[in-house]
């Protein structure tokens, strides 16, 4: 049974590009949600997608904004990257009523 | 969501129980304690969550007291393999996030 995944696993981009992060989730699993994890903190979240919609959102500008495909894939963009963008990308799935979440390995992004 | 408040580090002995404990006063009766740990790199994996009554499964036991107040998780044998920061988090059924604090570093030593 395959856990949840993400790609890539790292990534380094310069200030003012744009990145794309992707995630699978859990089998039997369509909800996803998304969070960012700077060093030495805890996760923050930044939203939740169901039914290819968002349904909920964290304080995290319009910079930070997502898609869900068909198949409850899950993408998070991130257009103009500040430094302070650097940090761990972690997705986690649910089922709809997000009783428990299970989270990937993250993605790892280096703005410099 | 009702804060919680938890240890900032703790150490424990190889072969022996871990207890964390975690202060959520403020809770409401219909949100849930949960637990994560997140193993150095890697992203948090779940443990355990109860809404009153106390909880056990293959990883870990969750003592709630009576007035929910507060909560202690249970690692019956520590292994080194245990160390990790440990999220006490509580929510709302009907909320869709978690809000992480700052854990408590647990570090298991042989």
């Amino acid at each position: 049974d395959a856990g949840v995944t993400q790609s890539p696993t790292h990534l380094i981009k310069t200030r003012g590009q744009q990145v794309t992060l992707r995630c699978s989730p859990k089998s039997g699993h369509d909800t996803v949600s998304w969070y960012q994890q700077a060093l030495g903190q805890g996760p923050q979240f930044i939203f939740q997608y169901y039914e290819e919609e968002e349904r909920q959102r964290g304080n995290f500008p319009d910079r930070f904004s997502g898609h869900q495909f068909p198949n409850y894939s899950s993408e998070l963009n991130v257009n103009a990257l500040l430094l302070g963008d650097s940090a761990l990308y972690l997705c986690a799935s649910s089922f709809p009523t997000g009783e428990t979440q299970y989270f990937g390995p993250g993605t790892r992004l280096l703005v410099l | 969501d009702a804060k919680t408040t938890q240890p900032t580090s703790m150490d424990c002995a190889e072969g022996r129980a871990a207890n964390l404990p975690c202060n959520h006063s403020t809770i409401s009766g219909n949100e849930y304690v949960y637990w994560y740990r997140q193993i150095h790199s890697q992203g948090p994996q779940y443990i355990i969550h109860g809404l009153k009554n106390n909880e056990t499964n293959e990883m870990a036991s969750l003592i709630i007291t009576e007035d929910r107040k507060s909560s202690t998780l249970i690692l019956p044998h520590a292994t080194l393999r245990d160390t990790a920061v440990y999220y006490c988090i509580v929510r709302v059924g009907s909320d869709y996030k978690l809000s992480f604090g700052a854990g408590t570093t647990v570090t298991v030593r042989a």
